[in-house]
This record gives structure tokens, sequence and C-alpha cells, in this order.
């Protein structure tokens, strides 16, 4: 079964601040997918990222980073410098080797709220 | 169209009627997906169409819950005898083969 686990239910920070949203998977698959989506106040989720399980390469994005490692089951998101703009719910998901070919499954989101 | 359209955007009903939400995906997508999002929660799969292949119905939480979908164009999530407990935001969403699912802005059903 596919599981994803978001610790961090709440995160405040203080604009300018770093902030990194965890993100821990569970899967029996060899190839699957991970992503991270926003969502804003206004309640439309947002696409930000997507890896595959064979790309273990950072990835930046901005004042976004990814930081996956297999070893660990982690998948992990930071902002930096963040911004009152980046006050949303951030979700992480996975989903099995097809892409599109199955559900999405969802961790249960992480508020983050960034005060100027 | 350009994105994932869903109607209506919002839908108040009284305890025991039908509903039924709308889908209208983005033209071409093979998948489909419906989702659930109560109040401050995270998204509960319900069901996910992809092309003519039989649903994946596994995350419907009752036999009340029910949805459609022709070929690959619209879909409707019915909802019958609405209970209280069914009010929070329903998602769409739609994909291509590898590539990542596009959300719909939801609509927002509450059962008084």
């Amino acid at each position: 079964a596919q599981k994803v686990t978001q610790a961090q239910t709440e995160i405040s920070v203080v604009e300018k601040e770093d902030v990194t949203l965890d993100c821990v998977y569970e899967t029996r698959d060899t190839t699957y997918y991970l992503f991270w989506y926003k969502q804003p106040p206004s309640g439309e989720l947002v696409f930000l990222i997507r890896r595959n399980s064979f790309d273990e390469q950072n990835e930046i994005s901005g004042r976004y980073s990814w930081n996956f490692q297999k070893s660990t089951s982690s998948f992990n998101f930071t902002i930096t410098a963040s911004q009152v703009v980046d006050s949303a719910v951030y979700f992480c998901a996975l989903s099995g080797p097809l892409m599109g070919n199955t559900p999405l499954v969802f961790g249960k989101g992480t508020r983050l709220s960034v005060i100027a | 169209g350009a994105g994932v359209s869903q109607s209506p955007s919002n839908k108040v009903t009284e305890k025991g009627k039908d509903v039924e939400l709308r889908c209208d995906p983005i033209s071409g997508h093979t998948a489909l997906y419906w989702y659930r999002q109560r109040l401050g929660q995270g998204l509960e799969f319900l069901i996910y169409f992809q092309g003519n292949s039989a649903p994946d119905k596994s995350g419907l939480p009752s036999d009340r819950f029910s949805a459609e979908r022709t070929g690959e164009s619209v879909s409707t999530l019915t909802i019958q005898r609405t209970q209280q407990e069914d009010s929070a935001v329903y998602l769409c969403a739609s994909s291509l083969m590898n590539v990542e699912a596009f959300f719909g802005q939801g609509t927002r059903l509450t059962v008084v």
C-alpha cells in the first residue's frame, strides 16, 4: 500500500526565513513518482514539481528546492527567503509506476503561514 | 477549455436530497480523478477513470456515491441521500499518461 506522511501540520515563519516541509513516503513499487502541490487560500491546487524514483538529483527553481533521498524515503521541500505569498497548504503526493494511470495518494498537508 | 472546470462552484442542499457534481477535464486528458477534501483536511481519493478501462472505485465511501464518465469527456459525481458528513470540497483532476494531474477549483458542498 502507498502512504504519504507529512508530519508537520502547521508551520509559522517570519518573512525572509527559510523553511523546510517534510515528506516521507511508503511504497512497494520500484518505480514511482513524487509530487508537491500548493493550495493557496483560493483553494485550487497548483502543481509545483514531480520527480521519478530514478532521479535523485536535487532540484532548484528560484526560491524553491527539493531534496529527494531514496534511502530515507523522503522528498523534502525548502522555501528560501519565504514571502507572505508563500502562505498556503502544501501537499506531497505519490503515484505508482505509470504516472497518469494510477491515482495520486496525498499526504494530509502542511499549512505554512508566513508572517510579515 | 484551458483548465479543469467544475460546476457548480458552490452547492447547498438539504439533508436527504441527491446532488450531481460535474467535471470537465482538460481536452484530450485520458485520466480523471475525484477527491474529497473536508475542512482543514487532506485529499481523500474517491474514484479514478482511465480511458475506457473499468474505473477504480476503491475510494468511494459508501454506495450513496457513484460517478460516471463517458469516454474521455465530462464526468459526474452523484451523491444520493446526502448527509451532513458529506459536506466538503469535491475536487476533480485530469491528466495524460506520464504527466502530472491538473486540478479544478472544486465544488464546495454544504449539506444542511
